[in-house]
């Protein structure tokens, strides 16, 4: 079965280290997706790819990083520049233009 | 970015009962509008979508209505159960890549 793959579901953070957020999708889509979800809130936008090897800043990049070598995969560096990092971090995938989004199963991410 | 308001933030029914969740948008050129539950720990899923040539679209107990006039779209639930308790989004897109979501609405159904 198509879908799009979060991993791991758990994860934990000292104090100065980067971490990695792992997301890949086989539905063959172009556009991929990293939010931020705390408690009770919204989703917030980090990142976003259209294509391979492009992706663009959402309203919240500072302190996070991606890279897009693959089609499949779009990866999530949460660094040590970011000072709050503990959420549920999701990842999204989509066809080009007016189609709904498809959603991992989300990361919480904690400090240690 | 698009601008979308959700309300209400939390609503709580009796079970068997309707909700209804509305989001407004900004972007006159939105003409795609989908409606996502989200379980716990989970990511949100969609449930239903309506594109701007048509006025409302059903699904069982669940129907989405657009107005594109008063640049506005809801969510109506018939005949509650307890299993469509969740946090629902909506979330327009403003015809490109981008996706804006609404703050969400925590729906309870009490049994």
């Amino acid at each position: 079965d198509g879908g799009i793959t979060q991993s791991p579901k758990y994860l934990f953070r000292k104090e100065g280290q980067n971490v990695t957020l792992s997301c890949e999708q086989n539905l063959n889509h172009d556009a991929m997706y990293w939010y931020r979800q705390d408690p009770g809130q919204g989703l917030r936008l980090i990142y976003y790819s259209q294509i391979v090897n492009d992706f663009q800043k959402g309203d919240i990049a500072e302190g996070y990083s991606v890279s897009r070598e693959k089609k499949e995969s779009f990866p999530l560096t949460v660094t040590s520049a970011q000072k709050n990092p503990t959420a549920f971090y999701l990842c999204a995938s989509k066809r080009v233009g007016n189609q709904p989004q498809h959603f991992g199963d989300g990361t919480r991410l904690s400090i240690l | 970015g698009e601008n979308v308001e959700q309300h209400p933030s939390t609503l709580s029914v009796q079970e068997g009962d309707s909700a209804v969740i509305k989001c407004t948008y900004s972007d006159s050129a939105s003409n795609y509008f989908p409606w996502y539950k989200q379980e716990l720990g989970k990511g949100p899923q969609l449930i239903i979508d309506i594109r701007s040539n048509v006025g409302e679209k059903k699904d069982q107990r669940i129907a989405v209505t657009l107005n594109k006039t008063a640049k506005h779209f809801s969510l109506h639930i018939t005949e509650t159960q307890p299993e469509d308790s969740a946090v629902y989004f909506c979330a327009p897109p403003p015809g490109a890549n981008n996706l804006f979501f609404g703050t969400g609405t925590r729906l309870t159904v009490i049994p």
